[in-house]
């Protein structure tokens, strides 16, 4: 079945900084690669999203990158804020009829003030 | 989000009990799922439903049961709680997938669940 790998598992930056978050797939038919943001105690949520046919996909200090050719793809966050600590994931889909998302493992950003 | 809703919030059980975590979303998505979050390992899918009275596995379905009599409601029932089982549970629900569109998924706010 599908698998992600996320790296890394634990990323600590300066306030300012930029953090890199990077994830591999396995299943080449994945079509849908969203990213979640998962602050302490709370639920997860989507901040961004990219679609196989588009290679890039930017939000303000946010970013997605996509190699499709190498089944990974890259979350970029420029000029942290301590609000972007948090634990973030990566995800891929096929979507289709099951609408499933298989997820990485999780990275914990802390940003240092 | 109000719209989809956990209960209980927290809950402590005892080895080998029944217990049923409920969930309740008000956007009639089609589609609902079950995950356990562990540390070390993500958010892994337990149990997933594409409409009422359509349930599959995903990753880890062992020691859990589902049913999704209405759209609305997607019960997970742990038949006979292990240690193992100990974990943070989101429901999360989603509409249809457009064509090129966003495949998002809400999550609700979790179930802390501690097997003793």
């Amino acid at each position: 079945g599908e698998n992600v790998e996320q790296h890394p598992s634990t990323l600590s930056v300066q306030e300012g900084d930029s953090a890199v978050i990077k994830c591999t797939y396995s299943d080449s038919a994945s079509n849908y690669f969203p990213w979640y943001k998962q602050e302490l105690g709370k639920r997860p949520q989507l901040i961004i999203d990219i679609r196989s046919n588009v290679g890039e996909k930017k939000d303000q200090r946010i970013a997605v990158t996509l190699n499709k050719t190498a089944k990974h793809f890259s979350l970029h966050i420029t000029e942290t804020q301590p609000e972007d600590s948090a634990v973030y994931f990566c995800a891929a889909s096929r979507g289709g009829a099951t609408n499933k998302l298989i997820f990485g493992t999780g990275t914990l950003l802390a940003v240092q003030p | 989000d109000a719209g989809i809703t956990q209960s209980p919030r927290y809950k402590i059980t005892e080895t080998g009990r029944q217990v049923t975590l409920m969930c309740h979303q008000t956007w009639s998505h089609s589609y609902m799922f079950w995950y356990r979050q562990d540390l070390g390992h993500g958010l892994r899918l337990i149990y997933y439903s594409a409409a009422a009275d359509i349930t599959d596995k995903g990753e880890v379905p062992d020691g859990y049961v589902v049913s999704r009599s209405k759209t609305e409601n997607f019960p997970l029932t742990l038949e006979s709680a292990t240690r193992s089982q100990t974990s943070v549970y989101f429901c999360a629900s989603s509409p249809p997938s457009l064509a090129g569109g966003r495949n998002e998924q809400f999550f609700g706010p979790g179930t802390r669940l501690t097997v003793l």
